[in-house]
């Protein structure tokens, strides 16, 4: 079946430092990728998006890119605030099964000053 | 002007009671999801509803009961609540395969 995996965290860096957040996934088709971003005490935000290989999705500074080859939509920021403390879960929607949601485990990212 | 809402936001109850989370959207969207997310952040889809029909149903044991009155509501009734209940409960939207936007989650503890 579809699946989504994440890299354990928590991830811990110092402001400005440069994020990886690994996600890899197994499914059948074309699914649509994303990223969604849980701050504390609150609900997920969608934080971007790929619908197709090569894809490029990005907001606020995040990016990730479609990678058939390597099932792969690893999230990038080049320079980590404080305010990017958060949970941040990958996931995948199988467009041929009603748009279901399937979520990684998360991975926590704490920044420090 | 809140797009996905849910009340309660903290639900506290005892074992074997019977208790309902409510939500509702105002994006227009067409599709609602209920998903719970354990303690160890684990997120899963329980149910969707498109158009007041239920089309996703996973492995939930039946005291779980949706209701969507109408498309911008979809209600989730939990009889006989049990321990193993407890989680945050997040409400979705969506237009047909468009992104889904997620409420504020209800924190259910049941003692």
């Amino acid at each position: 079946g579809n699946s989504v995996t994440q890299m354990e965290g928590p991830v811990t860096l110092s402001e400005e430092a440069f994020l990886t957040i690994n996600c890899t996934y197994t499914a059948t088709g074309y699914p649509s990728l994303f990223w969604y971003v849980q701050y504390p005490g609150e609900g997920l935000q969608l934080l971007l998006k790929a619908t197709k290989a090569d894809d490029k999705g990005s907001n606020k500074g995040f990016e990730a890119t479609y990678r058939k080859e390597t099932t792969s939509f690893h999230l990038e920021k080049g320079s980590v605030q404080v305010s990017d403390s958060a949970v941040y879960f990958c996931a995948l929607s199988d467009r041929r099964n009603t748009d279901k949601l399937i979520f990684g485990t998360g991975t926590r990212l704490q920044v420090f000053p | 002007d809140t797009a996905v809402s849910q009340t309660p936001k903290y639900l506290v109850t005892q074992m074997g009671n019977d208790k309902s989370i409510k939500c509702e959207q105002n994006l227009g969207h067409d599709t609602m999801y209920w998903y719970k997310q354990d303690s160890k952040k684990f997120l899963k889809i329980m149910f969707s509803y498109n158009n007041k029909e239920l089309i996703i149903n996973e492995t939930v044991p039946n005291r779980f009961s949706p209701k969507s009155p109408d498309k911008a509501h979809l209600n989730l009734h939990i009889n006989s609540l049990e321990l193993g209940d407890s989680a945050v409960y997040f409400c979705a939207s969506s237009l047909s395969s468009g992104s889904q936007y997620f409420g504020p989650g209800t924190r259910l503890t049941v003692l």
